[in-house]
């Protein structure tokens, strides 16, 4: 199976940073890389698929990018409603598998 | 606007067979190129994938659960199923149903929780 490694597991930044979330797969996957955010409570929610493709109505402060093995996420701009654990997921290969989170506060 | 809905039971006693539904608005389970899924979250963890059927009724399992579980649709409800047996403490989580064109999952149920416990 495909190992996803996702980095940090937490961060703490302030309202306008710049945050970067990365995740490494254990073998080329393409650009079949997704970013989800989930709120406490919540069903994640697609921000970015293949890589760096925004779902629609997902503000533009959210980016990705990447190919093969290495992929980064990232907010341009941290607003408070940022708040959330953000999941990256391989999509190239069976089991589909979600990295092991992000946990984004505000400091 | 596609709406998914799980259902069943909260509660399930070791050894025994978890059950759930999820019911789809929106659309049709049987037209399409779409990948109906189940996923769970334990309590403060992370997501994992169980399984999906496609609409033509092809399934995949994650092979890590793939001996208990079964996903089946119900075209005539518009309703695709899980089924995993054997369930344990560990199996105690948010399941949730989710829909995909093959690519990011767009559309999710609200989740539900299964609790394992005698």
């Amino acid at each position: 199976d495909i190992q996803m490694t996702q980095s940090p597991s937490s961060l703490s930044a302030s309202v306008g940073d710049r945050v970067t979330i990365t995740c490494q797969a254990s073998q080329d996957i393409n650009n079949y890389l997704h970013w989800y955010q989930q709120k406490p409570g919540k069903a994640p929610k697609a921000l970015i698929y293949d890589a760096s493709n925004l779902e629609t109505g997902v503000p533009s402060r959210f980016s990705g990018s990447g190919s093969g093995t290495d992929f980064t996420f990232t907010i341009s701009s941290l607003q408070p409603e940022d708040t959330a654990t953000y999941y990256c997921q391989q999509y190239d290969n069976l089991p589909l598998l979600f990295g092991g989170g992000t946990k984004v506060e505000i400091k | 606007q596609v709406q998914l809905q799980e259902s069943g039971p909260g509660l399930v006693k070791p050894s025994q067979t978890l059950s759930l539904t999820c019911t789809v608005s929106g659309g049709s389970i049987s037209s399409g190129s779409y990948y109906w899924s189940w996923i769970r979250q334990p309590a403060g963890k992370g997501l994992e994938w169980i399984g999906r059927i496609y609409t033509s009724g092809s399934t995949n399992y994650n092979p890590s659960l793939k001996s208990r579980v079964t996903i089946s649709a119900d075209a005539s409800k518009n309703q695709f199923s899980l089924k995993l047996s054997s369930v344990t403490a560990a199996d105690t989580a948010v399941y949730y149903c989710a829909r995909d064109r093959g690519s990011a999952y767009q559309y999710w149920g609200q989740g539900t929780l299964v609790t394992v416990s005698s």
